[in-house]
């Protein structure tokens, strides 16, 4: 089985100070790591993504996330957060050897940026 | 290039009443996915597909049928809605490439059950 968990339910930052946004997981086997952003009645759009190699990984809009193994986890970073960051962020994990390349979501965090 | 459209957008219905949510991509994506929304327990999988003609059982599959008959199209049915099926939901696609392709997702259906 694999499961993934959010540990904030929101997080508020100022506009300009750096952002993290927590994520544990885990899995059987090697993980697939994922993150996803939510704006306000929208679908989810996709921001990065783990598979192997280095353990740092960059992504959309000056997001990067670092993967460590052996703390399972893969938080989500961006050195200076701006308003329009403010959103609902979801991490999901898929383990390697499930079958469907079914994703497991988080709970969510909603990040709130303050001018 | 439409991607993900989900129809309809919005809908109420009453207790026992049945409905079909219509998902369509035109990126020609191998796998589809029907996931529900609801606050503090993120996305579930509902069903999902791994190709035309193949369905298959998620996390939270019961109350729900689908069906895959062209590979552009997955429909979800609801054949006797109830109030815990009130939520948002969301159909993604994905385009096969061993294993690591990220979802790509629809704008979502709200649905109310009174």
């Amino acid at each position: 089985a694999q499961s993934v968990a959010q540990p904030e339910d929101q997080v508020n930052v100022a506009e300009g100070n750096p952002l993290t946004v927590k994520c544990t997981y885990s899995v059987s086997g090697n993980p697939y790591l994922f993150w996803y952003v939510q704006y306000p009645n929208r679908g989810l759009q996709f921001l990065l993504k783990y598979i192997t190699g280095d353990n740092l990984v960059k992504g959309s809009y000056g997001f990067e996330a670092e993967f460590n193994k052996s703390q399972t986890s893969f938080h989500l970073k961006k050195p200076s957060a701006l308003v329009s960051d403010s959103a609902l962020y979801f991490c999901a994990v898929r383990d390697i050897q499930a079958a469907g390349n079914k994703l497991t979501f988080g709970g969510g965090t909603r990040v709130l940026v303050k001018p | 290039n439409a991607g993900v459209t989900q129809t309809p957008k919005f809908r109420v219905l009453k207790t026992g009443q049945s409905m079909t949510l219509l998902c369509a991509q035109d990126m020609n994506h191998e796998y589809m996915y029907w996931y529900r929304q609801d606050p503090g327990m993120g996305l579930r999988l509902i069903h999902y597909s791994v190709g035309e003609g193949t369905t298959a059982k998620g996390e939270v599959p019961d109350g729900y049928n689908v069906s895959r008959l062209k590979k552009q199209n997955f429909l979800l049915g609801l054949e006797s809605a109830a109030p815990s099926q009130t939520s948002v939901y969301f159909c993604a696609s994905t385009l096969w490439t061993g294993g690591v392709g990220e979802l790509f997702f629809g704008e979502g259906s709200r649905l109310t059950v009174l």
